[in-house]
């Protein structure tokens, strides 16, 4: 029962690095989506996916890149990581029958 | 554009108190979803409840319920009888409607309350 699996839990970065956030899902849901949690700033959507093949901005996008070549994943690449992107990345989905969206236990993201 | 105000940014109660999250939406959709997630200290998102724009009947669930109020665009989440285990911060979030499209799961999320239970 894997749900929404994201790795790594924890990472340090220095600033003009790149990285890749993976996201997987076993749920075969058409939507995936990433978010960013900042404090006092609630969740923000960075981009979304209503299928593979798929990716739409979402309200932060810059600084981010995705791609959704399978249903199962959607990962986030920075492709030269900021201290502003110093932040906790969630990565959810959902199917459109329920549209309930379902978290991963998030990553800890922190640029030098 | 969406908006979610939840103005409580911190409340602190003393265990067995009941305790109410405000939460104050803006849309110019007339079919929507409203949503609660707790994030506990353990920084997972665990959905509580979503209602849709059609239904404004109060939920309970257990200690939980929830006032849907359309006429003052609020969805406001009272805990009665708090617990040290609800110590967490709690989110509202908005959805558009349209499932087929996926605009659903479109969350625009509050700020969030951190609700601190204490003995």
């Amino acid at each position: 029962n894997a749900g929404v699996t994201q790795t790594p839990k924890f990472q340090v970065l220095k600033t003009g690095q790149s990285m890749t956030l993976q996201c997987a899902q076993d749920m075969n849901h058409e939507y995936m989506s990433w978010y960013r949690q900042d404090p006092g700033m609630g969740l923000r959507l960075i981009h979304y996916s209503v299928g593979a093949g798929i990716t739409d901005q979402g309200e932060v996008p810059n600084g981010y890149n995705v791609s959704r070549s399978t249903t199962e994943d959607f990962p986030l690449r920075l492709l030269s990581a900021a201290p502003s992107q110093t932040s906790v990345y969630f990565c959810a989905s959902s199917d459109f029958d329920r549209g309930l969206l379902f978290f991963g236990s998030g990553t800890q993201l922190s640029v030098l | 554009a969406q908006k979610v105000t939840q103005a409580q940014t911190e409340i602190s109660v003393v265990e067995k108190e009941d305790v109410t999250l405000d939460c104050v939406y803006e849309t110019r959709d007339t079919t929507y979803y409203l949503f609660w997630y707790k994030q506990p200290p353990s920084g997972e998102l665990v959905f509580l409840i979503r209602r849709n724009s059609f239904d404004e009947q109060n939920e309970i669930s257990g200690r939980y319920s929830w006032n849907f109020q359309k006429s003052t665009s609020s969805f406001n989440f009272t805990i009665t009888a708090s617990q040290v285990v609800d110590s967490a911060v709690y989110f509202c979030a908005l959805s558009e409607a349209g499932l087929n499209t996926g605009t659903a799961s479109k969350l625009t999320f509050g700020t969030g309350t951190r609700l601190q239970v204490t003995l």
